[in-house]
């Protein structure tokens, strides 16, 4: 079975400075990896994902994540933060065949800072 | 606009009572999907279903049951037997499965239940 882990629960940073948001996960086969990012009292939404390829993977709102599978990890970043990238961010797994069982990161509060 | 809904946004459940939280879909999307949100421990998979009348348990279902009775609902009723019934859920959906049998999920804003 895959698990996720985010070692971070929160990142204060100040805006327009660099934010790097780990992620590493387990698993005995390939894996599709995800993250998703929450906005205060709402539902999640897809920033980015790896299936395959490149393993630098660029998503929506400036961010991008690369897949290292010697270290098992899947950080995400972004070169300069705004106040508005301030939410929840999960990072998620699922297996070849596994279809959309996702299974998510416990998830990374980003606090940006003026 | 298609999107997810789901209702009501804030739920009380008293001592013994099942309650049900709606999720509607006009994505026409096959799959749906509930999971459960507490602070700390990230998204975990209550059920799921891939297709009209047919559903999977996840990785928490004990003292949750659904339906799937129509392509667009999947409500999610939670049972008596579900002790510690305060959280977070949110409802998903995604496609029928492409080329790569991966799509991507789409959510509703979520239900916020609590015991009375």
């Amino acid at each position: 079975a895959q698990s996720v882990t985010q070692l971070d629960s929160q990142v204060p940073v100040f805006e327009e400075a660099p934010v790097e948001l780990r992620c590493n996960y387990s698993s005995s086969v390939s894996v599709y990896l995800f993250w998703y990012v929450q906005y205060p009292n709402q539902g999640l939404q897809l920033l980015l994902k790896y299936l395959s390829g490149s393993t630098l993977v660029k998503g929506i709102n400036g961010f991008e994540a690369e897949f290292n599978k010697s270290q098992t990890s899947f950080h995400l970043r972004k070169p300069s933060v705004h106040i508005s990238d301030t939410a929840e961010y999960f990072c998620a797994v699922t297996e070849p065949g596994g279809g959309n069982k996702l299974t998510f990161g416990t998830g990374t509060q980003l606090k940006v800072e003026l | 606009d298609g999107g997810i809904t789901q209702s009501p946004k804030y739920l009380f459940r008293k001592e013994g009572q099942n309650v049900t939280l709606s999720c509607e879909q006009n994505l026409n999307h096959d799959a749906m999907y509930w999971y459960r949100q507490d602070p700390g421990q990230g998204l975990r998979l209550i059920y799921y279903s891939q297709i009209v009348n047919d559903f999977q348990k996840g990785d928490i279902a004990e003292g949750y049951s659904v339906s799937r009775e129509k392509k667009e609902s999947f409500p999610l009723t939670v049972t008596s037997a579900q002790k510690n019934p305060t959280a977070f859920y949110l409802c998903a959906s995604s496609a029928r499965r492409g080329t790569r049998g991966l799509e991507k999920l789409f959510f509703g804003s979520g239900t916020q239940l609590s015991v009375l």
